[in-house]
């Protein structure tokens, strides 16, 4: 099974910066990952899939970008709603799981 | 509008079983890669089972064997029968659609515990 491990687990970021949070995967999955953003009591809200297409919707300061074993998501710029947690999420389609990240839960310095 | 609402959830016994329901609008359930997604109080996010379009299915380690997710194409739905329950499968239990999980119902929470 593909393990994700994302980094860090948590963040302390203030509005305006610039924030990344890597995801590496066990074994290459292309570009088949996405990224969700999650609040609390709230189901998770795709952000990016295929690695760095944005979902519609979603405000320009997300991106994601990687290949292979190694993802970012970036916020260019922080905005007050963004505080939340997010995860990553593979689903290569040579592996029949769908297998998350642990989180990293962006908190208000 | 793609809609999907769980029913389901409550309080069980361990050792007991449930079956989930997750009714979808908007989309036909069989032409789509269905999930369950569950999340532990305070945890991450835990994927639980797929099932394919063309009716492949697949399981977490953590519930092979205990679990099964199927489909009632006439009704649009989707479940998930869940036998053997543990303590650890206390979770909000959520469906969601396609593999890069574009919708999601609002969750039905599953409580084991004696």
């Amino acid at each position: 099974d593909i393990q994700m491990t994302q980094s860090p687990s948590t963040l302390s970021a203030s509005v305006g910066d610039r924030v990344t949070i890597t995801c590496r995967a066990s074994q290459s999955i292309s570009s088949w990952l996405a990224w969700y953003q999650q609040k609390p009591g709230k189901a998770p809200k795709l952000l990016i899939y295929k690695a760095s297409s944005l979902e519609s919707g979603v405000p320009s300061r997300f991106s994601g970008s990687g290949s292979g074993t190694e993802f970012t998501l970036t916020i260019s710029s922080l905005q007050p709603d963004d505080f939340a947690t997010y995860y990553c999420q593979q689903y290569n389609s040579y592996s029949p799981g769908l297998t998350f990240g642990g989180g990293t839960k962006v908190e208000i310095k | 509008e793609v809609q999907l609402v769980e029913s389901g959830g409550g309080l069980i016994q361990p050792g007991g079983s449930l079956r989930l329901s997750c009714a979808a609008s908007g989309f036909t359930v069989s032409s789509n890669y269905m999930s369950w997604v569950r999340q532990a109080p305070g945890k991450g996010l835990e994927w639980v089972s797929v099932i394919y379009s063309g009716g492949s299915t697949y399981y977490a380690d953590s519930v092979k064997g205990r679990f099964t997710i199927s489909r009632d194409n006439s009704k649009n739905t989707l479940y998930l029968q869940m036998n053997s329950l543990r303590a650890e499968d206390t979770a909000v239990y959520y469906c969601a659609r396609d593999t890069a999980m574009a919708h999601w119902g609002q969750g039905t929470l599953v409580t084991v515990s004696s």
